[in-house]
């Protein structure tokens, strides 16, 4: 069965600080994908990223960057240079091909002290 | 910005009271969502529709249920509301296979309390 493991409940960095969030995933799938999603406290969930089994490029937008790597089944989210407004729920998230439905991973919850 | 509501974003009310969450898009998206998020946090989904007609259930159970009568409105049932149904509940669209385009996009969610 599929499942996404987000260890950090909360974390807490200063502005300005790099901070890394986690996520292991399991799949008995070979082709799956794998999402994050950020939930301000507005509450809606706006997407960020989605990778596909066989793409472990790592991939950079800005401050935010995703490291892939299928041999420990991780999918971890790194924030440079954190910003007050980076303050959110992320959420880590797979889905297999075998259907549509997206599992989420229970959260992490990132605060940035200014 | 994605155009997806959801009504009321909050509600207040007794035990044994019928509710319904609206939840609409103006996107001509297949697919729509329900997901409940519990206040540690953590989303599960507990029904989905492929389109019009289409419904499934969730891997959570929920005791609440969905109709899917016209492509743009999923709207959400509880016929007896219980204080264990106090949540936040997600609705969300996709473009046919989710897995495709590689997003969904959420409503702002409907804050419920049951008393």
């Amino acid at each position: 069965a599929q499942k996404v493991t987000q260890a950090q409940t909360e974390i807490s960095v200063v502005e300005k600080e790099d901070v890394t969030l986690d996520c292991v995933y399991e799949t008995r799938d070979t082709t799956y994908y794998l999402f994050w999603y950020k939930q301000p406290p507005s509450g809606e969930l706006v997407f960020l990223i989605r990778r596909n089994s066989f793409d472990e490029q790592n991939e950079i937008s800005g401050r935010y960057s995703w490291n892939f790597q299928k041999s420990t089944s991780s999918f971890n989210f790194t924030i440079t240079a954190s910003q007050v407004v980076d303050s959110a729920v992320y959420f880590c998230a797979l889905s297999e091909n075998r259907d549509d439905k997206i599992i989420f991973g229970k959260g992490t919850r990132l605060h940035i002290l200014p | 910005e994605a155009d997806i509501y959801q009504t009321p974003r909050y509600l207040v009310i007794g035990t044994g009271k019928k509710i319904t969450l609206e939840c609409s898009q103006t996107m001509g998206h297949d697919k729509m969502y329900w997901y409940q998020q519990d206040p540690g946090m953590e989303l599960h989904l507990i029904h989905y529709s492929y389109g019009v007609n289409s419904t499934e259930k969730g891997d959570l159970s929920s005791e609440s249920t969905v109709s899917r009568i016209r492509t743009e409105h999923f709207p959400l049932t509880l016929e007896s509301a219980r204080p264990s149904h106090t949540s936040q509940y997600l609705c969300a669209s996709s473009e046919f296979r989710t897995t495709v385009t590689g997003e969904l996009f959420f409503g702002e969610g409907s804050r419920l309390t049951v008393l």
